[in-house]
């Protein structure tokens, strides 16, 4: 069945950018069903959405993080990736991938396991 | 944006307990409702779509309700693996937004 797997440096210092990618094996990221998706989780808190991108390259992004989060895919390598720049402390968390199924009203029932990302010097 | 507020934060329970987490939109977002459960160390699992369909695999004693800008996620009688924390999620409009978590504790 279908998998996500997050990668991506476990350290980035501040003001630096975060990079990660999320790679979809079994079932391709062209689908015209799914969006696809990244959401973060600090240390002991809740999950807040970061933002989505479709197949076809068209994006929404949460306007909460000020325009830092740049979301792109590649079809060719079945992935799609996150870089989240001038990043702080408050940037700590788990990020996780996630499929957005549109015939679900955009509920997402695909989660990668998530890749903690700590920021620091 | 659409703020999710759930409640209560917390809660006790035993096994076999009914227990009912409730979860309010501060506008209308018709049935654009999911909700999550997250075990420790792990990423969340999507329980419940369109505020009351069950998605597969879910055991049937989990069940969604509501509406508009009221919903309510129903265990029926709790199992020794159902405690964990509970999400509520809009998917309305972006950003989607997720409720601040209800985690459910055993008694």
């Amino acid at each position: 069945q279908l998998q996500l797997l997050e990668s991506g440096p476990g350290l980035v210092k501040p003001s630096e950018t975060l990079s990660l990618s999320c790679t979809v094996s079994g079932g391709s990221i062209s689908s015209s069903t799914y969006y696809w998706g990244w959401i973060r989780q600090p240390p002991g808190k809740g999950l807040e959405w970061l933002g989505s991108i479709y197949y076809s390259g068209s994006t929404y992004d949460n306007p909460s993080l000020k325009s830092r989060v740049t979301i792109s895919v590649d079809t060719s390598k079945n992935q799609f990736s996150l870089k989240l720049s001038s990043v702080t402390a408050a940037d700590t968390a788990v990020y996780y991938c996630a499929r957005l199924n549109k015939n679900y009203y955009y509920g997402m029932d695909v989660w990668g396991p998530g890749t903690s990302v700590t920021v620091s010097s | 944006d659409i703020q999710m507020t759930q409640s209560p934060s917390s809660l006790s329970a035993s096994v076999g307990d009914r227990v009912t987490i409730t979860c309010r939109a501060s506008q209308s977002i018709s049935s654009y409702l999911s909700w999550y459960q997250q075990k420790p160390g792990k990423a969340p699992n999507l329980l419940i779509y369109a505020a009351s369909i069950l998605q597969s695999g879910v055991p049937s004693r989990f069940s969604g309700s509501g509406s508009g800008t009221d919903f309510t996620l129903t265990i029926s009688s709790l199992q020794p693996e159902d405690f964990a924390t509970y999400y509520c999620q809009q998917s309305y409009s972006t950003p989607y937004t997720f409720g601040q978590g209800t985690k459910l504790e055993i008694k």
